[in-house]
């Protein structure tokens, strides 16, 4: 089953709203993830990195005053889109790093099923 | 820097016969190399990794991977396609932050 959960997995709003979208590890704690976006027919571009209890990590061209991340818990990061325009209508997915465990040397990814986020 | 290229924007292939979709990397250091597959309107699926050790990996849906290093390939196999195999796979590679480096994608059709 999954071990990282967006929600929600669909959203319409209305163009000057702000949607937010919320990344869940499931069974571990994760101090550290992430968030892309994948316009339409293009490749997944990683937007930020959500550290747990820091302000978050933007790659260059990302407007962290539009695309607000918290991550206030170990198992939750959010990441708000605020006054969204048409042009922000994209795909949006998470990743958590889930620390070693059960034996297993290393840290492990683990991807969200991404949150379809449409501006009208 | 680290990237990853995948040549073809689509692949075609019938029912029934082996696919590949190709994939090079450009890593300073040890790759860590995965495949992730998207089918349409869905989220991103994990397929398969390479870390170390064998050089052909398998994953999930009968999907395998061969990591060559003197090419810095790591091509998608799978010696028989499904029509519900058509969809889109990212190559990707994650650096020593464990941030996630996508390829373009290829779209894989699969005709009956």
């Amino acid at each position: 089953g999954a071990v990282v959960s967006q929600h929600p997995s669909r959203v319409i709003c209305k163009s000057g709203t702000s949607v937010k979208i919320e990344c869940r590890s499931l069974d571990f704690q994760a101090t550290t993830m992430f968030w892309y976006r994948q316009f339409p027919k293009q490749s997944l571009m990683l937007m930020a990195t959500s550290n747990e209890g820091s302000k978050a990590t933007y790659e260059q061209g990302v407007e962290k005053d539009k695309f607000l991340i918290n991550h206030a818990s170990l198992t939750l990061s959010t990441l708000t889109v605020t006054s969204a325009h048409p042009e922000d209508s994209s795909f949006y997915i998470c990743s958590a790093l889930s620390p070693p465990k059960g034996g297993r040397s290393g840290n492990t990814i683990y991807f969200g099923e991404g949150s379809w986020l449409t501006v009208v | 820097a680290q990237s990853v290229a995948q040549p073809e924007d689509q692949v075609n292939v019938a029912e029934g016969n082996p696919l590949t979709v190709k994939c090079t990397y450009s890593v300073s250091g040890n790759p860590y190399l995965f495949w992730y597959v998207q089918y349409p309107n869905r989220g991103l699926q994990f397929l398969l990794k390479y870390i170390t050790g064998d050089n052909l990996v398998k994953g999930s849906y009968g999907f395998e991977a061969e990591f060559n290093k003197s090419q810095t390939s790591f091509h998608l196999k799978k010696p028989s396609a499904l029509v519900s195999d058509s969809a889109l796979y990212f190559c990707a590679v994650h650096t020593g932050g464990f941030k996630t480096i996508f390829g373009a994608g290829t779209r894989l059709f699969v005709k009956a």
